[in-house]
């Protein structure tokens, strides 16, 4: 069956580092991927969105990459903040029919530091 | 533009009563998913609706039933509640061809 892992353990850094988070995947072939913010008891914010032939995109402070071959995104935040501390989740999404549903992973806690 | 909205925000129920949840899209927004979250899970799809029929539905059982009306706005019904249904439900709205979903802030829910 598909799967999506994360980061399981919570991620500790401090104010001005960079970040990163993985999303690994196995039994599943992704037209898309799609990192999310999510604080406590809020709803997800999309953040990215990077396609199967796309291996990296930017915006800001965020950059992600997708590797079809090691079913791999990396997600990196730099000169990290302490506003950047959630739960960060990344969600796989294939190209036509009932594939096109999200699939989520669990999510990597985030904290920085000041 | 208000964004997703969902209403109520919590609510708790007993096992075996029945609930209905409600959500207003993204304005311009004609697609809506809804999803189950529970306590540090990622969110699971129930089901999408577009042009008022269900499109798509995950593993969910016949208790989860929805219906889109033709201004877009959709709800969530969840009939014999369990234990096991306490969660935050999320509403997500996307625009024609669009791949980006919009959530909205979900609606706490607790089964006693």
């Amino acid at each position: 069956s598909q799967k999506i892992e994360q980061n399981s353990e919570a991620l500790n850094i401090q104010e001005g580092k960079t970040a990163t988070l993985t999303c690994n995947y196995t039994n599943y072939s992704p037209a898309y991927l799609q990192w999310y913010r999510q604080d406590p008891g809020r709803g997800p914010v999309f953040l990215l969105l990077i396609r199967e032939n796309e291996k990296e995109k930017r915006k800001e402070r965020l950059k992600v990459t997708f590797d079809t071959t090691l079913k791999q995104s990396l997600f990196h935040i730099t000169a990290s903040q302490p506003a950047d501390s959630a739960t960060y989740l990344c969600a796989l999404q294939g190209s036509a029919g009932n594939n096109r549903k999200l699939i989520w992973g669990l999510g990597t806690s985030l904290a920085v530091n000041p | 533009d208000a964004g997703v909205t969902q209403s109520p925000t919590h609510l708790i129920k007993t096992r075996g009563q029945q609930v209905t949840l409600r959500c207003s899209p993204k304005s311009g927004h004609d697609t809506v998913s809804w999803y189950q979250q529970a306590l540090g899970q990622g969110p699971q799809f129930i089901f999408q609706y577009y042009e008022e029929e269900e499109r798509q539905r995950g593993n969910f059982p016949d208790r989860f039933s929805g219906h889109q009306f033709p201004n877009y706005s959709s709800e969530l019904n969840v009939n014999a509640l369990l234990l096991g249904d306490s969660a935050l439900y999320l509403c997500a709205s996307r625009g024609v061809g669009q791949e980006t979903q919009y959530f909205g802030p979900g609606t706490r829910l607790l089964v006693l």
